[in-house]
C-alpha cells in the first residue's frame, strides 16, 4: 500500500524568506503523480503544485517549486519570497496511474509567515 | 467558470440518523470524488464516481455510500451516523481524460454528530 509521510507537523518563517516543506512516500509503482496542496483557515484546499513521475525535471508554478527525487521517493516543497497569504496547512499528495482520482494524503504542515 | 460546490455548508445529526451531501462539480467535469478529514486521520479518500459509475472505493463501512447523476452531481450518504463520523466532508471534480489527474475542491460540508 501506498504511504505519503510529511515529517514536520510545523514550521514558521519570516516574510521574504525561503522555507521548504518535506515529504517522503512508499509505492511500488513506476507511473504515478505527486501533488502539494494548501488548505488556509478557510478549509478551501487548493493545488500549489503537481509533478509526474515520468519526467525528470522539476516542477515550478511562480514562488513555488519542487525537489523530486524518484529513488528516494522524496518530494519537497520549496516557497520563495514567503508571503503572508502562504500561511495554511500544506499536504502532499500521492496518485497512482490507475487507481482512478484516488489521492493519499500525508498528515500535513502547518505553516505560519510572520511579518 | 464556477467552482465546485458543496450543501450543505453545515449540518448537526444525532447519532442514528442519516446524511445526505451533496456536491455539483466543474462544468464539463465527470469524475466527482469523497474524502473525510478528521483531526486524527487526516485526509482518507471515500470513493470516486465517474459517469454515474462507482470506479474506486476508499477503505470505509458500508454505512458510507454515494451515487452520481447524470449531470455529473454527486451525492455521500451516510447511514446510521456515529460520533466518529463528525468531520469535514470535502468533494473534488476532475476531468480525468484530460491529463494529469487535477482535482478542484470544493469548500465541503462540516458534519457534527452528537
Amino acid at each position: 500500500a501506498q504511504t505519503v509521510t510529511q515529517s514536520q507537523p510545523e514550521m514558521s518563517v519570516q516574510e521574504a524568506e525561503t522555507v521548504t516543506l518535506s515529504c517522503t512516500y512508499d509505492t511500488s509503482e513506476n507511473n504515478y503523480y505527486l501533488f502539494w496542496y494548501k488548505q488556509p483557515p478557510s478549509r478551501q484546499m487548493i493545488l500549489v503544485i503537481r509533478q509526474e513521475a515520468y519526467k525528470q525535471q522539476n516542477a515550478t508554478e511562480n514562488r513555488f517549486s519542487v525537489n523530486f527525487q524518484k529513488a528516494a521517493k522524496s518530494f519537497s516543497l520549496k516557497i520563495s519570497d514567503s508571503q503572508l497569504g502562504d500561511t495554511a496547512m500544506y499536504f502532499c499528495a500521492f496518485m497512482t496511474s490507475w487507481a482512478g482520482t484516488a489521492l493519499i494524503f500525508g498528515k500535513g504542515t502547518t505553516l505560519s509567515v510572520s511579518s | 467558470k464556477a467552482g465546485v460546490t458543496q450543501t450543505p455548508r453545515y449540518l448537526i445529526k444525532t447519532r442514528g440518523q442519516q446524511v445526505t451531501l451533496s456536491c455539483s462539480p466543474i462544468s464539463g467535469h465527470r469524475s466527482v470524488s469523497w474524502y473525510q478529514q478528521t483531526p486524527g486521520q487526516g485526509l482518507q479518500f471515500l470513493f470516486e464516481y465517474f459517469s454515474e459509475t462507482q470506479r474506486n472505493k476508499g477503505n470505509f463501512p458500508g454505512r458510507f455510500s454515494g451515487r452520481q447523476f447524470s449531470n455529473s452531481r454527486s451525492e455521500m450518504n451516510v447511514s446510521t451516523l456515529e460520533l466518529g463520523d463528525s468531520a469535514l466532508y470535502l468533494c473534488a471534480s476532475s476531468f480525468p481524460l484530460a491529463g494529469p489527474y487535477e482535482q478542484y475542491f470544493g469548500p465541503g460540508t462540516r458534519l457534527t454528530v452528537t
